[in-house]
Formats: C-alpha cells, structure tokens, sequence
C-alpha cells in the first residue's frame, strides 16, 4: 500500500525557515517524480515544486522559486521542502503527491494527508 | 504559466441528475489534462487523467472529454457521494497549474 507521510510543519515568524519531509512507502520511490503541492485553508490547490525520480531535474512555481528548494534521498524514501524566506501568502497545508506514471511529472495517483504550515508574527 | 479556468464556481444540482463541469486552458494542452475530486478533510482523488481516462477504480458514470483548450467532466448520474469539490489539472508543462475548482452542492 502506497503511504506518504508529511511532517515538518509548523509556526514560523515572516522571514524564517522551515524544512518539511515527505516518508514514502510501499513503491518505488527513486522510479517516479514527485511533487509538493499547497492548499490555502478554504482555497484551491497551488502547485509548488516537482523534482524528477533521480532528483536531476526540479521545478519550481514562480511564487517560491529562490526560496524554496525541493530534494530527495532515495536510499531513505524521502522527499524534502526547504523553505526559506517565508512570507504570510505562503501560510497553507503542504501535501506531497506521487506522479501517476514514472517518467512523468503529473498526474498525481496519491497524495500525503499534509501538513500546515503557518507563516505569523 | 498555463492558466486553467473552470466554469461554474459552484453548482447546485440534486441526486440523479447529470452534471457538466468544463475547463479552460489559456493555450492548447493537447489531452494534457487531468481531473481531481477533493472532500472536505482529505486529499485529492484523481478521477481522469489524459481528458478521457478513467482512474483504476473510479466508476463509470464519471467520464471526461475534450482536447486543445477546451476539456469537460461529465456526472451522468449524480450520487450522493459525488458532492464534492472537482479540480481540472494540465499536464502539458512542467510548470502544472490547477484550476480554481467547482464546488458541486446538494440542491
């Protein structure tokens, strides 16, 4: 069974940092490309970064590139998100999803349950 | 970026009825195009996925159409788990975008 466990979040003062972690299970992990997407409470979902099954190649939206930085340890079936720079627009619920199809960068067949993060001084 | 515009915002429609639900993008996508159902509380589910394929599981009275810029979701006959919130997604670019989403609501 496919899991992906996100952690990490939290409350950080405008300007901090906050590193969130993606624990995959039950595929394999280094075989598909992934991606961190948010959801502003009440709001849609904002794709923010993807990162190839290699990590080689990474995307970023406009809205968080040069603050954020996605990577992944394949020997630990981990994804990560380096947030840095935070600002109060990027308060949201922070999923990791698994691309549908390897060698693909979306769809996305599974989602993390999230994890908030709360961007307040 | 690519911006995905789906129409309406929300919709109110009752048990047996069938809904459509359109999507457009700001240039063509091919059939680069995905379609999600979100409940309140829990992640997206990925319902279509190319414009007109159905997800493993998904059942059949959901179905998706469409191909360029113009891309819609079809509920032939609406259940009452089918209330939800529905997102279109493009594929095409790397750089994905979502659709603001459809609110479908029990009338």
């Amino acid at each position: 069974e496919v899991q992906l466990l996100e952690s990490g979040g939290g409350l950080v003062q405008p300007g901090g940092s906050l590193r969130l972690t993606c624990a995959a299970s039950g595929f394999t992990f280094n075989n598909y490309a992934m991606s961190w997407v948010r959801q502003t409470p009440g709001k849609g979902l904002e794709w923010v970064s993807a990162i190839s099954g290699g990590g080689g190649s990474t995307y970023y939206a406009d809205s968080v590139k040069g603050r954020f930085t996605i990577s992944r340890d394949n020997s630990k079936n981990t994804l990560y998100l380096q947030m840095n720079s935070l600002r109060a627009e990027d308060t949201a619920v922070y999923s990791c999803a698994k691309t549908f199809r390897s060698g693909s960068y979306s769809p996305f067949d599974y989602w993390g349950q999230g994890t908030l993060v709360t961007v307040s001084s | 970026d690519i911006q995905m515009t789906q129409s309406p915002s929300s919709l109110s429609a009752s048990v047996g009825d069938r809904v459509t639900i359109t999507c457009r993008a700001s240039q063509s996508i091919s059939s680069y195009l995905n379609w999600y159902q979100q409940k309140p509380g829990k992640a997206p589910k990925l319902l279509i996925y190319a414009a007109s394929s159905l997800q493993s599981g998904v059942p059949s009275r959901f179905s998706g159409s469409g191909s360029g810029t113009e891309f819609s979701l079809t509920i032939s006959s609406l259940q009452l788990e089918d209330f939800a919130t529905y997102y279109c997604q493009q594929s095409y670019s790397t750089h994905i975008t979502f659709g603001q989403g459809t609110r479908l609501e029990i009338k």
